[in-house]
């Protein structure tokens, strides 16, 4: 029973750049979600999307941007980098959508130099 | 928007001893809320949820109250083990169907 994966795992890029961040939920989950995670703190919302819908999206720029394909997986695409983008970004997935369980896959450690 | 407050922050118990963490949300409307348990370096991990429907979940060790009138649920560990060494956040998720975090409680299980 295949979890939520996401890639990399790891990510070292420079400022002004772009980065491309990929996730699949599990099987028969229709939701993803994607947070960003900064050290000792607690996951802050992104995105939501479902059906290929964005559902939600939280208080973030417009650098940040996000899709979720036919095959419910998603990407989510960060440009113009800043140091402050280091973080861990966490994707969930669930069922469908924010009032159901949602599982998390491991992350993407981004580190923006 | 939706508001989570955690309390406390670090929380240190004797292993066989019991352990509570609470959090406060902001928004009536929210319906779900659910814990998280995450251990250094690895992902969030879903432990128990509560609806608003229901006023108390227990599973084994671990149970969650929540109080619709008072706007806050709490998360109550027995028989703690050093296993249960984590830092736990809470989550309510309100009108905008996205999971708002608390700031999360480092517990340490001492032996």
């Amino acid at each position: 029973d295949a979890g939520v994966t996401q890639s990399p795992t790891h990510l070292i890029k420079t400022r002004g750049q772009q980065v491309t961040l990929r996730c699949s939920p599990i099987s028969g989950h229709k939701s993803v979600s994607w947070y960003q995670q900064v050290l000792g703190q607690g996951p802050q919302f992104i995105f939501q999307y479902y059906e290929k819908e964005e559902r939600g999206r939280g208080n973030f720029p417009d650098r940040f941007s996000a899709r979720q394909f036919p095959n419910y997986s998603s990407e989510l695409n960060v440009n113009a980098l800043l140091l402050g983008d280091s973080a861990l970004y966490l994707c969930a997935s669930s069922l469908v959508g924010g009032k159901y369980e949602q599982y998390f896959g491991p992350g993407t450690r981004l580190t923006v130099t | 928007g939706e508001n989570v407050e955690q309390h406390p922050s670090t929380l240190s118990v004797q292993e066989g001893d019991s352990a509570v963490i609470k959090c406060t949300y902001s928004d009536s409307a929210s319906n779900y809320f659910p814990w998280y348990k995450q251990e250094l370096g690895k992902r969030p991990q879903l432990i128990i949820d509560i609806r608003s429907n229901v006023g108390e979940k227990k599973d084994q060790r671990i149970a969650v109250t929540l109080n619709k009138t008072a706007k806050h649920f709490s998360l109550h560990i027995t028989e703690t083990q050093p296993e249960d060494s984590a830092v736990y956040f809470c989550a309510a998720t309100g009108t905008a169907s996205k999971l708002t975090f608390g700031t999360g409680t480092r517990l340490q299980v001492t032996l």
